[in-house]
């Protein structure tokens, strides 16, 4: 079992809905969890981090923590074409405290 | 402007001839990192550094070397570079652990015939 799960995807989801990205883990230890996006061919930037369970909201993006479940969500409202990108999910654990790293969802948005 | 720099950006190399990747901030962060990038796999860790002077293996050091003589300077090195080493490479820092926000550099594409 990899250490942090993510569809590969592609998602493809039409401008204007909702998009919906998951991600498990499995170090029970992780407090923080980080939210990556990578447009193909450049490097990754970060969108958000969440450290609470429940909801965080920031502009159009939603991060969404269940500890108990060991899964991250990232929800992105009224999808636009720049939101085509790949999408690293990575908690903060392991024996080291560095950052575990998914293989990441590449999500299309169809115009 | 704040950044990460790193070169060379593509570098063609044959197997057992030694490389080094540089990276340099200008943000005056105390972390560094150096990750590679493979299909299907994800950003895996090489090495990190916490300070001047001070690096930690990663998920997959095997094959790297690196040192921090500076806080700004982080050089991977590739002693002797092996195919399975074709790769992706990020270098990223931050301003403090790795669990604050890591800004990256825009990568170094390596083939190693």
């Amino acid at each position: 079992q990899k250490e942090v799960e993510q569809n590969s995807g592609p998602l493809s989801v039409p401008e204007g809905a909702i998009a919906s990205l998951n991600c498990t883990y499995s170090d029970r230890g992780s407090q923080s969890f980080f939210w990556y996006r990578q447009y193909s061919g450049k490097s990754p930037e970060l969108i958000m981090f969440i450290y609470s369970n429940g909801d965080k909201e920031d502009g159009r993006f939603t991060a969404q923590l269940n500890k108990a479940s060991q899964y991250v969500s990232l929800l992105i409202r009224d999808s636009q074409p720049s939101d085509s990108a790949t999408y690293l999910c990575a908690p903060l654990g392991g024996s080291n405290y560095q950052l575990i790293w998914g293989a990441g969802t590449k999500l299309i948005i169809k115009p | 402007e704040a950044q990460v720099t790193q070169n060379p950006r593509y570098l063609i190399t044959v197997t057992g001839k030694k490389l080094t990747v540089t990276c340099s901030q200008n943000m005056n962060h105390e972390y560094m990192s150096w990750y590679r990038q493979d299909p299907g796999l994800g950003l895996r860790q090489i090495y990190y550094s916490m300070n001047v002077e001070v690096t930690d293996k990663g998920d997959v050091p095997e094959g790297y070397k690196v040192s921090r003589k500076e806080k700004r300077n982080f050089p991977l090195i590739l002693e002797s570079p092996s195919p399975n080493q074709t790769s992706l490479y990020f270098c990223a820092s931050s301003l403090g652990a790795s669990g604050e926000t890591q800004y990256f550099g825009p990568g170094t594409r390596l083939l190693v015939l």
